[in-house]
């Protein structure tokens, strides 16, 4: 069974606390990608990891880093959060670029 | 224009009713991605559609990628399709692929 998860599911921190969230896939999938949902609005792409240490930033990277040295896993850090970036953070994976799996989400309150 | 528009915001329906939702594109898209995003904010694959039609049970989904748009149509509804159904567009295959996602529709099933 295809399966991406993520951990945590649910976290708070303070502003300016580094964050670290996790995401793994089991599928051996090449592609994975970083997105936030903020209300009333779709998911925006943060970065995406096209393999192990090869990287590339989406549409809103600033704020955020990444890094993926195994190709099953793809963190997603926030060095010194902001409240802005309360959110909830989904990750995805893919085989070929084209049809994307996606985890059940981190919701992220930054106080 | 957004590069996905997702019509209609919001969608009220009584259980046993047809509807139909659309995505218009404002650039001609590879592929497409129907999700459902539930209650608990988990997000659903319902289709991916690189073109045509496809059927799932009370679901049909269309992507016309010349005249640019994909629409998913529910037949009979039922209290558990509400949520918020969002669309998602692949602009291109290859290293410059991602998704971008449409702002949602947010259907309600009533009894």
């Amino acid at each position: 069974d295809m399966k991406v998860t993520q951990m945590p599911r649910y976290l708070i921190k303070r502003m300016g606390e580094n964050v670290l969230l996790e995401c793994g896939q089991d599928m051996s999938h090449e592609t994975m990608y970083w997105y936030r949902q903020d209300p009333g609005l779709g998911l925006q792409l943060i970065y995406i990891s096209y393999d192990v240490d090869s990287n590339s930033e989406g549409d809103i990277p600033k704020g955020y880093r990444v890094s993926r040295k195994k190709r099953e896993h793809f963190s997603l850090i926030l060095d010194s959060a902001k409240t802005n970036q309360t959110s909830v953070y989904f990750c995805a994976s893919s085989l070929n670029r084209v049809e994307q799996y996606f985890g059940p989400g981190t919701r992220l309150t930054v106080l | 224009g957004m590069p996905v528009e997702q019509n209609p915001p919001a969608l009220s329906l009584y259980e046993g009713a047809d509807s139909g939702l659309r995505c218009n594109f404002s650039t001609t898209m590879k592929s497409v991605q129907w999700f459902q995003q539930n209650h608990r904010g988990r997000l659903i694959t319902l289709f991916y559609l690189a073109q045509g039609t496809k059927e799932n049970g009370r679901l049909k989904s269309t992507f016309n990628s010349k005249e640019r748009y994909s629409t998913l149509h529910i037949k009979d509804a039922q209290l558990e399709d509400s949520g918020t159904y969002f669309c998602a567009g692949l602009n291109s295959g290859g290293s410059n692929a991602k998704l971008t996602f449409g702002k949602g529709t947010k259907l309600s099933v009533k009894s």
